[in-house]
């Protein structure tokens, strides 16, 4: 069926570095992407969003980039720091049903 | 505003026992759904209601039933809970004017 998948579970980095988190989806209709950040203990939070008339979107320290061409999706986190710790999951979305699907989630932890 | 809020945080229930697990937004949103995430996986959309009157099914709506008959309030039943029904349970709203979903701080449940 058509899923959205996470290519590295869990990624470690060093405070300061930048971030990378990998998303893969299947679902060539999808036209609308979301990052979340999910806390321990805590729901989801929107992180940054992007619809599939864009290739690259940008927020506060974090770009999403989006390439159609292989259903691929990524997160950047500029100048990673410790509260940047969390698991992020991207979701799918197609139409305007808003319903979402989301992929397994990826643990960042980031080192002092 | 308080944004998404559920209750309980916390509940234990025995194989056969009925609950309704309750949300409600004050941000006047018309989109609400809820999901359940289980250990490693995802978010997995249960049920949906575009508005006041209106629900549908999501991805996994077996043993759970919605109603939305106002704006602000969205409960989940549980008729006659199971152990598979054991998880994290995530109410969440969207105003129709934005794709940003917010979501509740969670209801853990446990079925025994």
């Amino acid at each position: 069926g058509e899923s959205v998948g996470l290519h590295l579970p869990t990624l470690s980095v060093q405070e300061g570095d930048n971030s990378i988190i990998n998303c893969a989806y299947s679902n060539s209709a999808s036209d609308y992407f979301i990052w979340y950040k999910q806390e321990s203990g805590k729901g989801p939070q929107f992180i940054i969003d992007i619809r599939s008339n864009m290739d690259k979107r940008q927020g506060q320290r974090v770009t999403v980039l989006l390439n159609k061409t292989v259903k691929h999706l990524s997160l950047q986190i500029a100048a990673t720091q410790p509260g940047d710790s969390a698991v992020y999951f991207c979701a799918e979305s197609w139409g305007s049903n808003y319903k979402l699907t989301f992929g397994k989630g990826t643990l960042l932890t980031v080192n002092p | 505003n308080a944004g998404v809020t559920q209750t309980p945080k916390f509940q234990v229930l025995k194989t056969g026992q009925s609950m309704t697990l309750q949300c409600a937004q004050d941000m006047n949103h018309e989109y609400m759904s809820w999901y359940r995430q289980d250990p490693g996986m995802g978010l997995r959309l249960i049920h949906y209601s575009v508005g006041a009157g209106i629900t549908d099914q999501g991805e996994v709506p077996n043993g759970y039933n919605v109603s939305r008959s106002t704006t602000e309030d969205f409960p989940l039943r549980l008729l006659s809970a199971a152990p598979s029904q054991t998880s994290v349970y995530f109410c969440a709203s969207i105003g129709l004017s934005t794709y940003e979903q917010y979501f509740g701080p969670g209801t853990r449940l446990t079925v025994t």
